[in-house]
């Protein structure tokens, strides 16, 4: 069983429009997280949500609306995409006590167009 | 800073040794870790080292840490070409245990295992 998905597992899109990816996770975790690996591939955390509330917002323009209708769910959705929006979007999830060990799901890579 | 750093690239033959090197930036994280990318994949968790240890030994994984440089490394022994991946240290800020706590992960280092 996956333990934590992702879809779409690519996205293709023209500027301007509005999208969602969607997560889901099976691991009864607490803690879900969105992170953004750039063409570079650097890794940076965009959000985390505990029980469905936002934890952590990692200065994300708020074109990016994360919304997490159960703890076991966290999409992403993002409005006026722009070019510079291109990119691989991981989600993860956590226990979020104790050893700090994120499982990532295989990611999104959205492309802008 | 957040800045965790890494080389961007080792290259090693097929049974040799390969050592990653990470320096990070907080000295109160707890927990450090590495995680392995594979080509279009997610991130995978090898291992991990609590702050308290110098070093740890997973089968063919050795973590040596040194807090007082701030300075982590992964040694491979035996390295295979299915080790060829991306690698990520990254260390724990914020609250121990808590819901703030957060990954800051480091540039990552590209292992090109040669046959």
């Amino acid at each position: 069983d996956t333990a934590v998905s992702q879809t779409p597992k690519y996205l293709v899109t023209q500027m301007g429009n509005d999208k969602s990816i969607k997560c889901e996770q099976n691991l009864g975790h607490d803690t879900m997280y969105w992170y953004k690996q750039d063409s570079k591939k650097f890794l940076k955390i965009m959000f985390s949500y505990n029980n469905k509330e936002l934890i952590i917002n990692e200065t994300v323009p708020n074109r990016f609306s994360p919304k997490s209708p159960d703890k076991a769910h966290l999409n992403l959705h993002i409005n006026s995409l722009e070019l510079g929006d291109s990119a691989v979007y991981f989600c993860a999830s956590s226990s979020g006590t104790g050893r700090y060990e994120q499982y990532f799901g295989p990611g999104t890579r959205l492309t802008v167009t | 800073g957040e800045d965790v750093e890494q080389s961007l690239f080792l290259s090693v033959r097929e049974g040799d040794s390969s050592v990653i090197n990470c320096t990070y930036t907080d000295s109160s994280s707890t927990y450090l870790y590495w995680y392995k990318q594979e080509p279009g994949a997610g991130l995978q968790l090898l291992t991990y080292i609590f702050s308290n240890m110098d070093m740890k030994q997973d089968q063919r994984l050795t973590v040596l840490l040194n807090k007082k440089d701030k300075h982590l490394s992964l040694r491979i022994a035996d390295t295979q070409t299915g080790d060829s991946a991306i690698y990520f240290c990254a260390e724990t800020l914020g609250d121990y245990g808590g819901a703030t706590n957060k990954l800051i992960f480091g540039t990552g280092t590209l292992l090109a295992v040669q046959p």
